[in-house]
């Protein structure tokens, strides 16, 4: 079965600091796909990133980036110099291959909030 | 393009009355995913389609849940009789295909309250 487990449940931080959220995943899969959506406080769900098991290169877009260690099945994500925007609750999740299909597991989530 | 939209954006009906949450996917998407989102549970898959045959239902509830997808651009999720249980918010999401690289795109939700 898979797993995705976000222990950190809320982060507050002052506007401009850095915030890194953890996911840690469990799976079988060989091959599997991570990703993390982001829930602000209007409740929809915005995709942000797509990660493959086999490309363990980390990826910076904007002011988000993200560290993929397949060693330590953690997939964690930074917000860098965050603004008062990028407060929601943040989603980590997994997804496997075979019968699987796309099935999404959710982790808990994070939420952030950004004090100005 | 327009995204996945889902209706009514909220609801709120009496217990043991008959509830229809609708989802329109985005265009030639293939695969279609109901969720429900709860604090006590998190973010639950509750059934999947693809190319509008459901796959995988094991996270339906109970029977009083059931999802329908006639034609590749409309999919229903009805509960009947609702229950105060019920009360949540139920999210529709597609993907181009039915594999486990493709993101899902989610809709606005259904935000449900039985009384």
């Amino acid at each position: 079965a898979q797993k995705v487990t976000q222990a950190q449940t809320e982060i507050s931080v002052v506007e401009k600091e850095d915030v890194t959220l953890d996911c840690v995943y469990e799976t079988r899969d060989t091959t599997y796909y991570l990703f993390w959506y982001k829930q602000p406080p209007s409740g929809e769900l915005v995709f942000l990133i797509r990660r493959n098991s086999f490309d363990e290169q980390n990826e910076i877009s904007g002011r988000y980036s993200w560290n993929f260690q397949k060693s330590t099945s953690s997939f964690n994500f930074t917000i860098t110099a965050s603004q008062v925007v990028d407060s929601a609750v943040y989603f980590c999740a997994l997804s496997g291959g075979g019968a699987a299909g796309n099935k999404l597991t959710f982790g808990g989530g994070t939420r952030v909030l950004v004090k100005p | 393009d327009a995204g996945v939209i889902q209706s009514p954006r909220h609801e709120v009906t009496e217990m043991g009355q008959e509830v229809t949450l609708r989802c329109k996917p985005i265009s030639g998407h293939n695969s279609l995913f109901w969720y429900r989102q709860t604090m006590m549970r998190g973010l639950e898959l509750l059934i999947y389609f693809n190319n509008n045959v459901p796959i995988d239902d094991s996270g339906m509830p109970e029977d009083r849940f059931s999802a329908k997808m006639p034609n590749a651009s409309f999919s229903t999720l009805k509960i009947q009789p609702s229950e105060p249980r019920d009360s949540a918010v139920y999210f529709c999401a597609s993907s181009p295909r039915d594999r486990s690289n493709q993101p899902q795109h989610f809709g606005d939700g259904t935000r449900l309250s039985i009384l």
